[in-house]
């Protein structure tokens, strides 16, 4: 594997449901990201995590809960979602410092539907 | 409040002809700004970068330009190839912070 790989691909959930997405980078980055990309809304940052440590909550609900255990390693947990929550999720990671963290490798995304 | 704004949600254009991608943003306090390119079922895909102490950056066939008094900038590609067609996102961020703010996107279609 190389890159950035999310999965799963898909997912279909309904609103008392509890799933995780996950995110795992080959690129050796220290640096992780969580982005919420709704139909004709730019992508929102939600999450960052350096070294393993949260350092960016971007007034996420609480019924988001993300989860770092390594560098290489990221997990979006979901629990009581809404339909509003609906959305492409997309993970990122980057160098940590100077300008490298701006340019970030994303995955391909989890597209969730809450029903 | 949208801080960086795509206004044209789609362009296209002949291949070998020149593409202009425009990206307006509010935040003077923005200081480092990319181009992301987005093929469908793929993420984005960094492009190029430029700061804000220069008004021109190129690598190849595209070329990023700044107005920094008019907060504005664009992404030129020439010539257009018709595996430029995508989504290209405009972004931007302050300060050395690792919070980058996304514009909504212009899908480019270039025209064999």
């Amino acid at each position: 594997e190389t890159g950035v790989t999310q999965t799963p691909r898909h997912l279909v959930m309904g609103m008392t449901n509890k799933k995780s997405l996950k995110c795992e980078q080959h690129l050796g980055h220290n640096a992780m990201y969580w982005y919420k990309q709704s139909a004709k809304k730019p992508l929102e940052l939600m999450f960052v995590y350096n070294f393993k440590e949260q350092t960016e909550n971007n007034s996420v609900p609480s019924r988001f809960s993300p989860e770092c255990p390594n560098s290489s390693h990221l997990f979006l947990h979901l629990h009581t979602l809404q339909p509003e929550d609906s959305a492409l999720y997309l993970c990122a990671s980057s160098q940590s410092g100077g300008r490298a963290h701006n340019e970030q490798f994303f995955g391909p995304g989890t597209r969730l539907t809450v029903l | 409040d949208q801080q960086v704004k795509q206004n044209s949600p789609s362009l296209s254009v002949q291949e070998g002809r020149i593409s202009i991608l425009n990206c307006d943003y509010t935040n003077s306090m923005f200081d480092y700004f990319l181009w992301y390119k987005k093929y469908p079922a793929e993420g984005p895909t960094f492009l190029i970068s430029i700061s804000s102490i220069k008004d021109k950056n190129e690598d190849g066939r595209f070329t990023v330009f700044l107005n920094k008094s008019a907060k504005h900038l664009s992404l030129h590609i020439v010539p257009s190839q018709p595996g430029d067609s995508a989504v290209y996102f405009c972004a931007a961020s302050a300060g050395g912070y690792q919070k980058v703010t996304f514009g909504t996107g212009t899908k480019l279609q270039v025209i064999p």
